[in-house]
């Protein structure tokens, strides 16, 4: 099946550690995004992706980091560095030029 | 100014009735616009895009934009149910550009 993959599904971080969260497409899609969505709030991009090997900050990098190594794979890494990382994790894809952004089943992270 | 705004409800409409959902954007560039259905706990998923101005019909779901004032909306005829959800509004600055920005939600809710 096509699709966008995130693992794990529900993760939990003790304070002061880092954490990586996976995002794998299928799709062929040239662009990819991460987005967290905190309780009743929209989304907000943290960084995304147009090509292999570069990267954007979006508007709440601080605190995290990515990697654009291969073009299906777009890791999350949340750092300690991130003093409020509980939240909903989305990753998502595009076939770029201006086309439909779909999402993966997102990663729940709480930190203990 | 917010780049993407929306009323966060929540908006009650009776079954069977028109929900009509609202939003505006900050960049007169923007040229790529997308409406994104939310229940809780899962991610977004697709149900409209619209580029250029004037009406999109797909169903019972239509797009309406209008870049004159910045403004695209969606529609729901014949509300159900299953329409209960958060419908999120995204804006796509430019093409070349793909960075995807959604606005906070608006809470929709049918009443039976």
């Amino acid at each position: 099946d096509g699709g966008i993959t995130q693992s794990p599904k529900y993760l939990f971080r003790k304070e002061g550690q880092n954490v990586t969260l996976s995002c794998e497409q299928n799709l062929n899609h040239d662009a990819m995004y991460w987005y967290r969505q905190d309780p009743g709030q929209g989304l907000r991009l943290i960084y995304y992706s147009q090509i292999v090997n570069d990267f954007q900050k979006g508007d709440i990098a601080e605190g995290y980091s990515v990697s654009r190594e291969k073009k299906e794979s777009f890791p999350l890494t949340v750092t300690s560095a991130q003093k409020n990382p509980t939240a909903f994790y989305l990753c998502a894809s595009s076939a770029g030029q201006g086309n439909t952004i779909y999402f993966g089943e997102g990663s729940w992270l709480t930190v203990v | 100014q917010k780049e993407v705004e929306q009323n966060s409800g929540p908006l009650s409409v009776p079954e069977g009735a028109i929900a009509s959902l609202n939003c505006t954007y900050s960049d007169r560039g923007s040229q790529s616009f997308f409406w994104y259905r939310q229940y809780s706990g899962k991610s977004p998923e697709l149900i409209m895009s619209i580029y250029s101005n004037g009406d999109k019909e797909d169903g019972r779901f239509t797009a309406q934009l209008n870049k004159a004032s910045q403004y695209v909306s969606l529609l729901i005829r014949d509300s159900q149910p299953s329409d209960s959800a958060t419908y999120l509004c995204a804006v796509r600055a430019n093409f070349g550009n793909e960075k995807l920005t959604f606005g906070t939600g608006t809470r929709l809710t049918i009443i039976p």
